[in-house]
């Protein structure tokens, strides 16, 4: 298995723009987790999905933010317009999920984001 | 909802000695308590886990315990080696739902 994949592995660009961030979760697990991760505020939990519909976005910052999961093998997350900010390495995690009672997440390498 | 207090946040150690990082946990329904490991530039890794049915769990040199009366469990490192040095994060959930990490603690091992 190929683990969790996702691109670009880094992306530079400038405020304003728009951003999008790519995921390919392990084939078979239920469930998908978008994290940022900074300095100064850690691993945070943006949104996550179960059997591709979204659970909990309560850690989306704010509307500039979007996540989605049109089908089992990708997912999404879209920053419109970025800011500097919004700098920082995102990670996509997936687990198994409820239906096997496995809930050990898997996270992919993540998108080192800079916004100038 | 949950909240996951971890200590120290830095950590040094000499070469062969033990490392103990502790965290606490909020949510009495919390169940499974990951472990996981960030080098430096590289993405977290699960090194070792536990659930709420057990109350330790060895690897050769790691170890977690766990105190659910308390709520707290606690990360043992033996025989610490140089490519032990890297960021730990505990974190508390309960069965399919999300993760809730502590803030991390960052581990040298000085040869």
């Amino acid at each position: 298995d190929a683990g969790v994949i996702q691109s670009p592995r880094h992306e530079v660009t400038e405020m304003g723009q728009e951003v999008t961030l790519r995921c390919k979760p392990i084939s078979g697990h239920n469930s998908l987790f978008w994290y940022r991760q900074t300095m100064m505020r850690g691993l945070e939990l943006l949104i996550y999905f179960n059997n591709n519909v979204p659970i909990d976005d309560s850690g989306m910052p704010e509307d500039r933010f979007s996540a989605k999961m049109p089908n089992a093998s990708f997912s999404t997350l879209k920053i419109q317009p970025s800011e500097p900010r919004d700098s920082a390495v995102y990670f996509c995690a997936s687990s198994p999920g409820l239906a096997r009672e496995e809930d050990t997440q898997y996270f992919g390498p993540g998108t080192r984001l800079t916004v100038l | 909802g949950e909240n996951v207090e971890q200590h120290p946040s830095t950590l040094s150690v000499q070469e062969g000695d033990s490392a103990v990082i502790k965290c606490t946990y909020s949510d009495s329904a919390s169940n499974y308590f990951p472990w996981y490991k960030q080098e430096l530039g590289k993405r977290p890794q699960l090194i070792i886990d536990i659930r709420s049915n057990v109350g330790e769990k060895k690897d050769q040199r790691i170890a977690v315990t766990l105190n659910k009366t308390a709520k707290h469990f606690s990360l043992h490192i033996t025989e610490t080696q140089p490519e032990d040095s890297a960021v730990y994060f505990c974190a508390a959930s309960h069965t399919g739902n999300q993760f809730y990490f502590g803030t991390g603690t960052s581990l040298t091992v000085i040869p």
